[in-house]
This record gives structure tokens, C-alpha cells and sequence, in this order.
């Protein structure tokens, strides 16, 4: 059975820093790319990263690059989402997704940020 | 950036009842679109890929059709636990990703 499990949200001041992890397992990690999505509280759905099966290839959302950085163990068969400078409005639950539009999602973790 | 458009933003109906739900996109997407359900404080589930294909475990009574720029999502009997917020999303031209802003599906 296919599972992503994130964690690492938790509250944090403006300006802070904090690391999400999605532990994936059921299926070969590194045949997959993988994506972060978020959802800010009573809001839609935004796309805010994408990184290829290998890694070599990352892309962000506009409103997130040069504060974002996102990685793959293939050993651990983990996502990361390092969140850097983090900003009022990047409060929301954060989902890590398989294969975005095909596949499978996390349950989410919830970031916010707060004084 | 491909703009979704999704139509209408509520939907009041009853169970038994058959829902359409419309999902315009800004150009063509050809049939890289996926609808989600969301119910509160749940994560998205997947329904439909590819405008047409029902994922895993996805009742029948959701079928998604369309190519192109329009594309609908229909649950030709709603069942109680059909009342959620549905939304869509492009995968033909990225990034970035998108989805639209969601129907609501309530209780009439």
C-alpha cells in the first residue's frame, strides 16, 4: 500500500526556519517524482514544488523560490521541504503528492507562522 | 500560467440527485486534468486522471469527460458522503501546476 506520511509542521516566527519531511513507502521511491502542495486555512490549493525521480531536476512557485529548498533521500525514501525566511502567508497545512495529478497524497502537515 | 476556471462555486442538491460540475481551463490542456475531493480537514483524494480515467477505488457513479478547454465532472447519484469541495487541476503545461478554486457540493 502506497503511503507518504509528512511531519515537522509546527508553529514558528516570522522569519524562521523549519525542515518538512514525507516518509514514503509501498512503492520504489526513485521511479517517482514528487511534488509539495499547500493549503493556507479556509483557502484553495497551491502548487509549491516539484522535484524529479533522480533529483536533478526542481521547481518552485514563484511565491516561494529563493526561500524554499526541496530534496530527496533515496535511501530513506524521504521528501524534504526546507522553509527558510518563512512569512505570514506561508501558514498552511503542506501535502507532499506522487506523480501530482495521477498519484497519491500525504495526509499533510500543518506550519504556521506566527509572532 | 494555465488559469482553471471552475463552475458554479456552489452546487445545492439533494441525495439522489445528479451533479455537474464544469472546469474551464485559459487554453488547451489537452487531457491532463485530475479532480480531487476534499472533505474538512482532509487531504485531497484523488477521483479522476486524464479528464476520464476513475482512479483506484473510485466509485462508479463519478465519471469525468472533456478535452482541450472544457471538462466536467458529473456524480450521476449523490450519496451523503459526496457533499465536499471538488477541485481540478492541470498537468499539460508546468510549472506551474494548477488547480482551480473549487465547487462546493452542499446539502440542499
Amino acid at each position: 500500500e502506497v503511503q507518504l506520511v509528512e511531519s515537522g509542521g509546527t508553529l514558528v516566527q516570522p522569519g524562521g526556519s523549519l525542515r518538512l519531511s514525507c516518509a514514503a513507502s509501498g512503492f520504489t521511491f526513485t521511479s517517482y517524482d514528487m511534488n509539495w502542495v499547500r493549503q493556507a486555512p479556509g483557502k484553495g490549493l497551491e502548487w509549491v514544488s516539484y522535484i524529479s525521480n533522480s533529483g536533478d531536476t526542481i521547481y518552485y512557485a514563484d511565491s516561494v523560490k529563493g526561500r524554499f529548498t526541496t530534496s530527496r533521500d533515496s535511501a530513506r525514501s524521504t521528501l524534504y521541504l526546507q522553509m527558510n525566511s518563512l512569512r505570514v502567508e506561508d501558514t498552511a497545512v503542506y501535502y507532499c503528492a506522487r506523480r501530482l495529478g495521477v498519484g497519491n497524497w500525504g495526509q499533510g502537515t500543518l506550519v504556521t507562522v506566527s509572532s | 500560467e494555465i488559469v482553471l476556471t471552475q463552475s458554479p462555486a456552489t452546487l445545492s442538491l439533494s441525495p439522489g440527485e445528479r451533479a455537474t460540475l464544469s472546469c474551464r481551463a485559459s487554453r488547451s490542456v489537452s487531457s491532463y486534468l485530475a479532480w480531487y475531493q476534499q472533505k474538512p480537514g482532509q487531504a485531497p483524494r484523488l477521483l479522476i486522471y486524464d479528464a476520464s480515467n476513475r482512479a483506484t477505488g473510485i466509485p462508479a457513479r463519478f465519471s469525468g469527460s472533456g478535452s482541450g478547454t472544457d471538462f466536467t465532472l458529473t456524480i450521476s447519484s449523490l450519496e451523503p458522503e459526496d457533499f465536499a469541495i471538488y477541485y481540478c487541476q492541470q498537468r499539460s503545461n508546468w510549472p506551474p501546476f494548477t488547480f482551480g478554486p473549487g465547487t462546493k457540493v452542499d446539502i440542499k
